[in-house]
């Protein structure tokens, strides 16, 4: 059971370009996210979908888009990449609000992000 | 919108001496509180939470967290830490279909 997978693990990119992470859970669960992991910062959420064919914003969205594939699948891009996105990038995943494990996210190992 | 807040960057404890991490939470309406641990280079992994019911929650690895509506406060404890309970430790919030995160704490348990 592979629970929740990131790829690629660690990329570096220059100012300006661009790449997407991606994300897939086989647990049948209706919500993921994306959320980055900043020294003195905690984890942020950048975006969410509650289930499948909606997305949402979270707290720090801007430079970043999101595709919901599918229900296994749930893709972060960066479309011109910044210094400032220079972080680790967690996906998780969960059973949708309302039933009684909601809440409790499964997460991905982490994608490191260096952008120079 | 609800938050939650890690006062503590770090905290140090000796192997075998309890272990408190707190936390305490600003929501509107009933709370629902969790407690994640994240080990180095590796993603964050659940670890109790709080919805209703008995303010002592017990969790994975002997942790258990006391609910304090007065106090606004959902502190982490464990009776005797163990060195390899050195790690990052977060509380989180539910609401609007998300989690929100506190800073997190770093544990140090000396041997």
């Amino acid at each position: 059971n592979a629970g929740v997978t990131q790829t690629p693990k660690f990329q570096v990119l220059k100012t300006g370009q661009s790449m997407t992470l991606q994300c897939a859970q086989d647990m049948n669960h209706n919500s993921m996210y994306w959320y980055r992991q900043d020294p003195g910062m905690g984890l942020r959420l950048i975006y969410y979908s509650a289930s499948e064919g909606t997305t949402d914003k979270g707290e720090v969205p801007n430079g970043y888009n999101v595709s919901r594939l599918n229900k296994r699948e749930f893709s972060l891009r960066l479309e011109s990449a910044a210094p400032s996105q220079t972080s680790v990038y967690f996906c998780a995943s969960s059973e949708w609000f309302g039933t009684p494990r909601a809440g409790e996210l499964f997460f991905g190992e982490g994608s490191r992000l260096t952008v120079l | 919108a609800q938050s939650v807040a890690q006062p503590e960057d770090q905290v140090n404890v000796a192997e075998g001496n309890p272990l408190t991490v707190k936390c305490t939470y600003s929501v509107s309406g009933n709370p629902y509180l969790f407690w994640y641990v994240q080990y180095p280079n590796r993603g964050l992994q659940f670890l109790l939470k709080y919805i209703t019911g008995d303010n002592l929650v017990k969790g994975s690895y002997g942790f258990e967290a006391e609910f304090n509506k007065s106090q606004t406060s959902f502190h982490l404890k464990k009776p005797s830490a163990l060195v390899s309970d050195s790690a990052l430790y977060f509380c989180a919030v539910y609401g609007n279909n998300r989690l929100a995160f506190g800073k997190g704490n770093q544990v140090v348990v000396i041997p």
